[in-house]
């Protein structure tokens, strides 16, 4: 069963800092998908990497994608407080009774302060 | 458009009500899905329905009941629900199954008496 994990769970960032987004997943998935949440609202798609090495930018955000070392990265570049959200990465069961599933890494609260 | 509506917004039911959300898209979307959400949690599947017959089941209490009338609708019918099911209710949609993006609509805050 594909199992994800974020890290950190908690980030507080100053405007204008770099800082990066770790998600690690257990076995094959197809696809590594990003999600960003505000309080009380729904999930909006940021980012969906489909193959090994690929990497796609919107604004201030990076998402990359290492299938062998079952790694992906959100970078968030010179960071403003309209970024503070909970981010999550998902992986897609590639087989199996739960084919198209969509499983969800624990989400990292962000906070951009002044 | 990627627009995933859901109605009601807000429900407050006691746990002796029968209710119903529902949620509606128009992208012609063959897979929809619900999803639980609670506070500082990810979202847990629920339901996956693709070309209107139910996939998945993630062994979910039969106090909800899914629906898919045709394409576009997808309803989940609440039965005598426990105060520890008042979440956020998620309903989403993709082309197909075969790991597409999935949009999201606003979701429906429950609250169970």
């Amino acid at each position: 069963e594909l199992k994800v994990e974020q890290n950190p769970l908690f980030l507080s960032m100053q405007e204008g800092k770099n800082y990066t987004i770790y998600c690690n997943y257990s076995t094959t998935s197809d696809r590594l998908y990003w999600y960003r949440q505000d309080p009380g609202k729904s999930l909006e798609s940021l980012f969906v990497l489909l193959s090994n090495g690929a990497v796609k930018q919107e604004g201030r955000l990076m998402a990359s994608l290492d299938t062998k070392a079952r790694l992906s990265t959100l970078h968030i570049t010179a960071a403003v407080h309209d970024l503070s959200a909970t981010y999550f990465c998902a992986g897609i069961n590639a087989g199996g009774t739960s084919y198209g599933k969509l499983t969800f890494g624990q989400g990292t609260i962000l906070t951009v302060h002044p | 458009d990627t627009e995933v509506t859901q109605t009601p917004k807000h429900l407050v039911m006691g746990m002796t009500n029968k209710k119903s959300l529902k949620c509606e898209q128009h992208m012609g979307h063959r897979a929809m899905y619900w999803y639980k959400q609670k506070a500082k949690k990810p979202p847990e599947l629920m339901f996956v329905y693709s070309y209107e017959k139910l996939s998945i089941n993630e062994s979910v209490p039969s106090r909800f009941s899914p629906e898919c009338p045709n394409s576009s609708l997808l309803n989940l019918h609440l039965h005598a629900l426990q105060p520890e099911d008042s979440a956020l209710y998620l309903c989403a949609s993709s082309q197909d199954r075969l790991g597409d993006t999935q949009y999201f609509g606003p979701g429906t805050r429950l609250t169970v008496l």
